[in-house]
């Protein structure tokens, strides 16, 4: 019930185009879902999160989008870009006390020119 | 330039030894963690602190020990009963107080096994 799923491990996205990460929960007492981007050789740095209350939030060309009822979150990309290329983990916490975030495995994406 | 620190950046550890990775922040964060990367897995829990002179296991403690004597300093010993240390240490620090949940984390300690 800890585990955060996600999928693809790898993904390969032509410059211009969306990249669609996905990730799946089992625990409902979860109920903060923030992505992490990690450049290779550096740690992981926050990107954006949701709380279940919203079904989407949108910064920029990153962009969350929440299921409830499935227990699916997704982050796309837009307009993707070489420098996007990176590690992406979503995960997951509880809000109310002190949080511990479960981290799904992680994709590798890489944006091609 | 507030931050986390870590160091060395990369280490290396013979057989039977107990090697110490470094882990300072300025920031003023009351809670601090030790994560462990594999490659194509996850971040790993190891330990984590909410204060100073407390700590408690994560979900992958065994073969590691950490203190917590100072506010801004968490040591992680790596220690001969890990036997399989390999690995990508990432230290992290949040305020801890449950409303902000956002972790701050350092660059990284990559470990090797001579």
């Amino acid at each position: 019930q800890q585990q955060v799923k996600q999928s693809p491990q790898s993904l390969i996205v032509q410059k211009g185009g969306i990249s669609i990460i996905n990730c799946a929960y089992e625990n409902t007492a979860f109920d903060y879902f923030p992505w992490y981007q990690q450049f290779p050789g550096k740690g992981p740095a926050l990107l954006i999160a949701i709380r279940p209350d919203v079904s989407e939030k949108k910064e920029g060309r990153f962009t969350i989008s929440f299921n409830k009822s499935a227990k699916q979150f997704s982050l796309h990309i837009m307009d993707s870009q070489p420098g996007d290329s990176a590690t992406y983990f979503c995960a997951a916490s509880r809000r109310m006390g002190f949080q511990k975030l479960v981290f799904g495995t992680g994709t590798r994406l890489l944006v091609s020119p | 330039d507030g931050g986390i620190t870590q160091s060395p950046k990369y280490l290396f550890r013979k057989e039977g030894q107990n090697v110490t990775l470094s882990c300072e922040q300025n920031l003023n964060h009351d809670a601090m963690y030790w994560y462990r990367q594999d490659p194509g897995q996850g971040l790993r829990l190891i330990y984590y602190s909410q204060i100073v002179n407390d700590f408690q296991k994560g979900d992958i403690a065994e073969g590691y020990s950490v203190s917590r004597e100072k506010k801004e300093s968490f040591p992680l010993t790596v220690t001969s009963a890990q036997k399989n240390p390999t690995a990508f240490y990432l230290c992290a620090s949040s305020m801890g107080t449950g409303s902000n949940e956002k972790l701050f984390f350092g660059s990284g300690t990559q470990l090797s096994v001579l």
